[in-house]
């Protein structure tokens, strides 16, 4: 059993629709991360948390560490959001800056 | 700020090869990872640098892989001879300290023939 999961594998949305990836671990954390792939391969870090809930324009983190549970939320859902999502989280043990990834979620948003 | 700069962006080489993947971190970043990413196993870390001093290589596959950072402004990482199954995209990326949120390169895609 993976240590991150991810789900969905893959999301196909409409413009404009409200959207909620989710990502479940099973071991104790310190931080975790939502990461963004585009479809050209680079990766852009959308957030780093460790409690409660982030905002940054449309996008919404949201982690509940007693349920080892987070959630990537996009509101108003563009074409240009394509791209797959990763969450990674740094276990409590082992190295200190270690990440474990998600197999990340595929979402494509049709205009 | 120039982000984390990676080159060469993409290596096509011949197994039996020596291939040196390059990583220039963003200044002022005193951690460094090298990533490599495949469809079957995704995102995995290979080796992190603290202060230009190796920390974790146990992501490292097998001897044929070396990774080095002489100062704080650059890394490389060694893959000698390479092989087929070496094909992926290796992402480098740094982060401030004391733990703060990674900035990944725009990776190398490599490919071995």
């Amino acid at each position: 059993k993976n240590e991150v999961e991810q789900s969905p594998q893959n999301l196909t949305a409409q413009e404009g629709e409200f959207i909620t990836i989710n990502c479940s671990y099973s071991v104790g954390i310190s931080a975790l991360h939502w990461l963004q792939q585009h479809p050209g391969g680079g990766i852009v870090s959308l957030f780093m948390l460790s409690s409660g809930k982030k905002k940054h324009g449309r996008l919404i983190a949201t982690i509940n560490i007693q349920e080892k549970h987070s959630s990537l939320h996009i509101t108003a859902s563009h074409p240009r959001d394509s791209a797959v999502y990763i969450c990674a989280v740094r276990p409590i043990s082992g190295s200190a800056r270690q990440l474990t990834f998600g197999s990340g979620t595929q979402l494509t948003v049709l205009p | 700020d120039a982000g984390v700069i990676q080159s060469p962006r993409h290596e096509v080489t011949e197994m039996g090869q020596e291939v040196t993947l390059r990583c220039k971190p963003i200044s002022g970043h005193n951690s460094l990872f090298w990533y490599r990413q495949t469809m079957m196993r995704g995102l995995e870390l290979l080796i992190y640098f603290n202060n230009n001093v190796p920390i974790d290589d146990s992501g490292m596959p097998e001897d044929r892989f070396s990774a080095k950072m002489p100062n704080a402004s650059f890394s490389t990482l060694k893959i000698q001879p390479s092989e087929p199954r070496d094909s992926a995209v290796y992402f480098c990326a740094s982060s401030p300290p004391p733990i703060g949120t990674q900035h990944f390169g725009d990776g190398t895609r490599l490919s071995i023939l």
